[in-house]
């Protein structure tokens, strides 16, 4: 069965800290690993990585996939308290041409001003 | 871009009736996703349909809970008879159908089942 585990499962900083948030996988035939940001609704996309050792910058988020180690991390520098959110990492994994998405269970992140 | 689209926002309804959500994914994508959040199991899938043929329902909790995908633009997830362990937001996600695209999500519907 495909696992995707997230570290730390929460977590609380003040503004202008920086964080590193983890997530591991194991995965039958891995594809792409993709990083959201919930807030009150719906999941939001941030990156899609396929490679190691490329880093997806935007803005103060950036993120890196290792596929030998089979984790990825996402830092955030200069946290804002509009950054407190869910992060949530997910796998596309499978044989087949079309995507099956597995989630982890998430790292709530609470900015304090 | 309307997005995906799903209804109703919210639905509280007693143990034992019958549930609908429905489902609009965005025009021209051919995979669609149905995922329940809770605070305690997460982000877990349901089932996925490409083309609007099912592809894995091994998400599905049990014979109660069942989705159909009658064309592209259109999809439901019943639940019947609910129960209060149903109690959940559900998501509906789409994507162009490839492991190199992003889903996109709805809004979510939130479900108490009393």
């Amino acid at each position: 069965e495909d696992k995707v585990v997230q570290s730390p499962l929460s977590l609380v900083v003040h503004e202008g800290d920086t964080v590193t948030l983890n997530c591991s996988y194991e995965v039958t035939n891995f594809r792409s690993l993709l990083w959201y940001k919930q807030e009150k609704k719906a999941p939001t996309f941030l990156f899609m990585l396929t490679s190691s050792g490329i880093e997806k910058k935007s803005g103060r988020l950036s993120s890196i996939l290792d596929k030998k180690e089979l984790f990825s991390i996402l830092n955030i520098t200069a946290t804002q308290t509009g950054d407190s959110a869910v992060y949530l990492c997910a796998v596309y994994a499978g044989g087949t041409s079309y995507g099956k998405l597995t989630f982890g269970q998430g790292t709530i992140l609470t900015v304090h001003p | 871009d309307a997005g995906v689209i799903q209804s109703p926002r919210h639905e509280v309804t007693e143990m034992g009736q019958e549930v609908t959500l429905r489902c609009k994914p965005i025009s021209g994508h051919n995979s669609l996703f149905w995922y329940r959040q809770t605070m305690m199991r997460g982000l877990e899938l349901l089932i996925y349909f490409n083309n609007n043929v099912p592809i894995d329902d091994s998400g599905m909790p049990e014979d109660r809970f069942s989705a159909k995908m009658p064309n592209a633009s259109f999809s439901t997830l019943k639940i019947q008879p609910s129960e209060p362990r149903d109690s959940a937001v559900y998501f509906c996600a789409s994507s162009p159908g490839s492991w190199n695209s992003p889903l996109h999500f709805g809004n979510g519907t939130r479900l108490t089942v009393t």
